[in-house]
């Protein structure tokens, strides 16, 4: 089936850090997700990115959707305490689609005061 | 602001039991979703529904498994006889339209519910 490769597993950081992690497949995928789940919470939706090189923000998160289709990155600056959490990528074939997502396996983040 | 709401928030049952989980879209949206997470792994997609049909699933959902949309604002999952590797938390999510594109289209996952299957 498909699969999301995601990394790194887990990052610890210092509050302050800028944060990188990213997914890739395969597989093209045309459309990238990414959510954060906090424990015992469903996912968040945080970006997402519909076209092959684009760019995305939301505050201090940013992502791009890999000209390849096949891999894309999140990016945090500045980390904060609430920070913490499992980000999740989420790939979908289709654009415009009441498809399925496919999901990385996580990355968990925890960030020291 | 609109959300998916799921109850119960955990289940406990013995195995062979059936089980129903709930959960209430948000309320304008066409499709509707369930995803499981075991513990510590990553979320699954089981079966999606739209216009009171399923339009997709997984290798996962199995006859045991039976989605339905009883009236105009539940949709339940259904286990049949429960097993042990049945335990993990069930996701339902919605989606306004299939034809919007950003990220107020996108599927909105509720809190979820856990089950544990003994």
């Amino acid at each position: 089936g498909q699969q999301l490769n995601q990394s790194p597993q887990s990052m610890f950081i210092q509050e302050g850090e800028d944060v990188s992690m990213n997914c890739t497949s395969s597989s093209i995928f045309n459309t990238w997700l990414w959510y954060k789940q906090d424990p015992g919470e469903g996912p968040v939706l945080l970006i997402a990115l519909y076209k092959a090189g684009e760019l995305t923000s939301n505050g201090r998160l940013t992502a791009q959707f890999g000209i390849t289709r096949k891999d894309s990155f999140l990016n945090i600056s500045a980390s904060i305490p609430s920070d913490v959490g499992i980000y999740f990528c989420a790939g979908r074939k289709l654009v415009t689609s009441g498809s399925r997502l496919t999901f990385g396996e996580g990355t968990q983040l925890t960030v020291n005061p | 602001e609109p959300e998916v709401t799921q109850t119960p928030s955990h289940q406990v049952t013995q195995m062979g039991q059936e089980v129903i989980l709930r959960c209430v879209p948000i309320s304008n949206h066409l499709y509707f979703y369930w995803y499981r997470q075991i513990l510590g792994q990553k979320v699954e997609f089981l079966v999606s529904f739209y216009n009171n049909e399923i339009s997709e699933k997984s290798e996962i959902f199995d006859d045991q498994f039976s989605v339905e949309r009883p009236d105009g604002s539940n949709f339940t999952l259904k286990i049949r006889s429960t097993k042990l590797e049945d335990s993990a938390m069930y996701f339902c999510a919605s989606r306004d339209q299939a034809g919007g594109v950003g990220a107020s289209y996108e599927q909105y996952f509720g809190p979820g519910t856990r089950l544990t299957v003994t």
